[in-house]
């Protein structure tokens, strides 16, 4: 079974440019996880959706990030413009069911300058 | 909103010996609480979880308990080996939200 796949896996930008990440989650999960991991930390939920319909996205800082998930299964998350505490990585995880055990990307490594 | 507290920050321990890693929780209406490993530079990876409805659940070298009372959990590894050097994390949620809240890690090293 393929796992789920990000890209790109490096980016390195400088603060206030844009900057999108993508996401393939395990096919047939419905629920679809961004978590970011600030270096030394856990990972904190940025927002989650089942199928195409977003659950919980209280922690999304929603002046510069978005996320969407068109029709199901593929997904997008943009920060405009970046700041110099963006620099993170940015997980992808997905489950079959809400409150399954959640499946992670490699992540993608982002360094704002 | 749920908040979860772990200690030690780092662990250093001998090889063979055991490992214990320990978890609080805020909200006493969580009741899933996932174990994850996350080598250097690669994805979290589930080692072992339980619900509340059990107190203590063991996978081979692997065990995670639980006090619901006291609202904390803990890991344990016996045996410990090399390859058991990384970093844990855990995690809790309650059903119906099934937000994972994470701790902030700990950075197990097996000493050779």
């Amino acid at each position: 079974e393929a796992g789920v796949a990000q890209s790109p896996r490096y980016k390195i930008i400088e603060k206030r440019q844009s900057v999108a990440f993508w996401c393939n989650p395990i096919s047939g999960h419905a629920t679809l996880y961004w978590y970011q991991q600030i270096l030394g930390q856990g990972p904190k939920l940025l927002i989650q959706f089942q199928n195409n319909g977003v659950v919980d996205d209280s922690q999304l800082p929603k002046d510069r990030f978005s996320a969407e998930r068109l029709k199901g299964v593929d997904s997008t998350l943009k920060i405009q413009p970046a700041k110099l505490e963006d620099s993170a990585v940015y997980l992808c995880a997905s489950s079959l069911i809400q409150g399954g055990e959640q499946f992670f990307g490699p992540g993608t490594r982002l360094t704002v300058l | 909103g749920e908040n979860v507290e772990q200690h030690p920050s780092t662990l250093s321990v001998q090889e063979g010996d055991s490992a214990v890693i320990k978890c609080t929780y805020s909200d006493s209406a969580s009741n899933y609480f996932p174990w994850y490993k996350q080598e250097l530079g690669k994805r979290p990876q589930l080692i072992i979880d339980i619900r509340s409805n059990v107190g203590e659940k063991k996978d081979q070298r692997i065990a995670v308990t639980l006090n619901k009372t006291a609202k904390h959990f803990s890991l344990h590894i016996t045996e410990t080996q090399p390859e058991d050097s990384a970093v844990y994390f855990c995690a809790a949620s309650r059903a119906g939200a099934q937000k994972l809240v994470f701790g902030q890690g700990t950075r197990l090293t097996i000493n050779p």
